[in-house]
């Protein structure tokens, strides 16, 4: 399977937990992204990665919210301290920007539900 | 601000018969769209894209038409089938799609066999 890959699939944990998200994008795909979609909205961009470099944060992010790409390979997606209003599909997503016009591709997803 | 809008939240239509589903932008930046598909508990899959360069591309039973005086686009489905409902979602990016993607909220079409 050569598509994005996320892990876990589905998470549960209690407010105040800290969790960690995981997503190996397409083989040799220099950009890398986070978003995050919750019921009834599009998926709503967090972050995203040119190789090991994070070029763009939202404005929206709380710093309870971190992420990194240290090889330019796979990423993690921090959140620490979760709250409810955390509870949300997160998205990764890659691209390769080498050629123009190139469309992003996504993993299933991690559903995050903080009870 | 709702820089991609897309202001039908459902449609239904018949099996056979044509699927139309709009977007609108407010971003002159935008230059690359795109549509995804996304079914319940799984990840957008991408269906198609144009250029800005361009108002029309094809593949297959999608078609997406661009007008960018009136900073529209919309998707064409014929003909519809059963297996296309789903949620539709519109996209856009600046930079020939380097940028991030702003989205839409989504259109929940439904084929009704």
């Amino acid at each position: 399977d050569t598509g994005v890959s996320q892990d876990p699939r589905h998470k549960i944990t209690k407010r105040g937990q800290n969790v960690t998200f995981r997503c190996d994008p397409i083989s040799e795909h220099n950009r890398l992204y986070w978003y995050r979609q919750t019921l009834g909205q599009g998926p709503e961009f967090l972050t995203y990665f040119q190789n090991e470099a994070q070029l763009e944060k939202s404005r929206l992010l709380s710093d309870r919210f971190s992420a990194e790409r240290p090889k330019g390979s796979f990423s993690t997606l921090e959140i620490q301290r979760t709250e409810q209003g955390d509870s949300a599909m997160y998205l990764c997503a890659s691209s390769d920007t080498s050629a123009m016009n190139t469309e992003a591709f996504f993993g299933q997803g991690t559903r995050l539900t903080v009870v | 601000d709702q820089q991609v809008k897309q202001n039908s939240p459902s449609l239904s239509v018949q099996e056979g018969r044509i699927s139309i589903l709009n977007c609108d932008y407010t971003n002159s930046m935008f230059d690359y769209f795109l549509w995804y598909k996304k079914y319940p508990a799984e990840g957008p899959t991408f269906l198609i894209s144009i250029s800005s360069i361009k108002d029309k591309n094809e593949d297959g039973r999608f078609t997406v038409f661009l007008n960018k005086s009136a900073k529209h686009l919309s998707l064409h489905i014929v003909p519809s089938q059963p297996g296309d409902s789903a949620v539709y979602f519109c996209a856009a990016s600046a930079q020939g799609g380097s940028e991030k993607l702003v989205f839409g909220k989504g259109t929940k079409l439904t084929v009704n066999p």
